[in-house]
């Protein structure tokens, strides 16, 4: 079993829908979370960086961690064809020189 | 653009040859990343390097190895390649050792070998 597992997608969306992006994770120990936006054929984004439990809102983006279910979300609101793009969370354990874990990433597709 | 370049942006060798990719990470930043990313396994860590020394590995195969330079920017040797080795390979920095979770990743060599 993976660390983290993220569904591939793809998933296709109409402009200004609300789009949700999952992660589940199996290490306990992860406290910090991110999410990474990556469009085809460049580096992936730091787009959203989390600590612990909670909400984190940046525009029309929202990042939600559930610990107790080993849950993270991406919400996207009023999603824009320009938000077609792959999206990975990644992982990580604070004070540990240790690497990043990201996940697979998904694929969304917004259409106008 | 988040500053950190790679080069070449493309490369295209033969099994068994031996390839350099090189990375400047972003002004001021001292931790440097690498990581491969193909279809099927994702994005996996390589290694990671800060202020010129190794700091942890990943999953890097005893074929590849890597360095920091003086000047901070960093090459990842990729040798005996075989196949299976095609794949994008970034290269990410941060600012302090501490800074892992706030990685600025380059736009990537894509490697294919043949």
């Amino acid at each position: 079993q993976k660390e983290v597992e993220q569904d591939p997608g793809p998933l296709s969306v109409p402009e200004g829908a609300i789009v949700s992006l999952n992660c589940t994770y199996s290490n306990s120990a992860f406290q910090y979370f991110m999410w990474y936006r990556q469009y085809s054929r460049k580096g992936p984004e730091l787009l959203m960086y989390t600590y612990s439990s909670g909400n984190k809102e940046d525009g029309r983006f929202t990042a939600q961690v559930d610990k107790s279910s080993k849950y993270i979300s991406l919400f996207i609101r009023d999603s824009q064809p320009s938000d077609s793009a792959t999206y990975l969370c990644a992982m990580s354990v604070p004070y540990n020189t240790d690497k990043l874990i990201f996940g697979t990433g998904t694929r969304l597709q917004v259409f106008p | 653009d988040s500053g950190v370049t790679q080069t070449p942006k493309h490369l295209i060798t033969a099994t068994g040859q031996r390839v350099t990719l090189r990375c400047s990470p972003r002004s001021g930043d001292l931790s440097v990343y690498w990581y491969q990313q193909s279809l099927d396994q994702g994005l996996q860590f390589l290694i990671q390097y800060y202020n010129g020394e190794e700091r942890a590995k990943g999953n890097i195969l005893e074929r590849f190895s890597a360095q920091q330079f003086p000047d901070l920017h960093s090459e990842l040797n990729l040798s005996s390649l075989e196949l299976g080795d095609s794949a994008l390979y970034f290269c990410a920095s941060s600012l302090r050792l501490a800074d892992k979770e706030t990685q600025y990743f380059g736009p990537g060599t894509r490697l294919l070998v043949l």
